[in-house]
């Protein structure tokens, strides 16, 4: 099983950075995601980490310590469009299925 | 275009009632899955396929039911049998390990 956390609630001001973090417990790590999520929409993929290290996609980078159960998603430069709620999901190893567990999400308010 | 859908986007179900929800995807992806989201919740697994006529329960399968009769679609039952239906159902995807989940655009489900 997994135990995944992430703040439940960040605010932050436009043009700003901000740090969401996610921290993770599981017996087979087999990659971690972070998806963004509007309100009554679908989740879009944003990053996925795998070996340890950052990972730089444009505004938005992930980073990943496996042996902290530790990763982070950075967005620079905030919009307000930005504003969304941002989940964390790792994906575990055994039993072929490769189904990521989700945590809460991080609902991200910026302000002018 | 290649990618997920969902039908309907709202649907209303009387007490008692058993409801299907539509997910079919043009992606060849083998695996599909159904999470559930309640507000301020994360996504839970309901059930997963990895292969046609195959599928397997997630965390919250009571009251529900699926089928994968055909590939590129993996229906959802919400039967009379779940006590809080009401929720906002998510229908995804992958190719394999190593790569990000698509989802589908959702289904909101209330009970009236």
């Amino acid at each position: 099983g997994q135990n995944i956390d992430q703040p439940t609630e960040m605010t932050a001001t436009e043009g700003a950075i901000v740090q969401i973090n996610c921290t993770y417990q599981t017996s087979g790590f087999n990659g971690l995601f972070w998806y963004q999520q509007h309100a009554g929409e679908a989740p879009t993929f944003l990053s996925y980490n795998v070996l340890d290290g950052l990972e730089e996609k444009g505004r938005f980078s992930s980073f990943l310590s496996r042996s902290k159960g530790y990763s982070y998603l950075l967005l620079k430069e905030l919009q307000m469009k930005d504003s969304a709620s941002y989940l964390c999901a790792v994906r575990e190893r055994g039993g072929g299925s490769y189904i990521p567990t989700f945590g809460r999400g991080t609902s991200l308010i910026v302000h002018p | 275009d290649g990618g997920i859908t969902q039908s309907p986007k709202y649907l209303f179900r009387k007490e008692g009632q058993n409801v299907t929800l539509s997910c079919e995807q043009n992606l060849n992806h083998d695996a599909m899955y159904w999470y559930r989201q309640d507000p301020g919740q994360g996504l839970r697994l309901i059930y997963y396929s990895q292969i046609v006529n195959d599928f397997q329960k997630g965390d919250i399968a009571e009251g529900y039911s699926v089928s994968r009769e055909k590939k590129e679609s993996f229906p959802l039952t919400v039967t009379s049998a779940q006590k809080n239906p009401t929720a906002f159902y998510l229908c995804a995807s992958h190719l394999g390990a190593g790569t990000e989940a698509f989802f589908g655009q959702g289904t909101r489900l209330t009970v009236v």
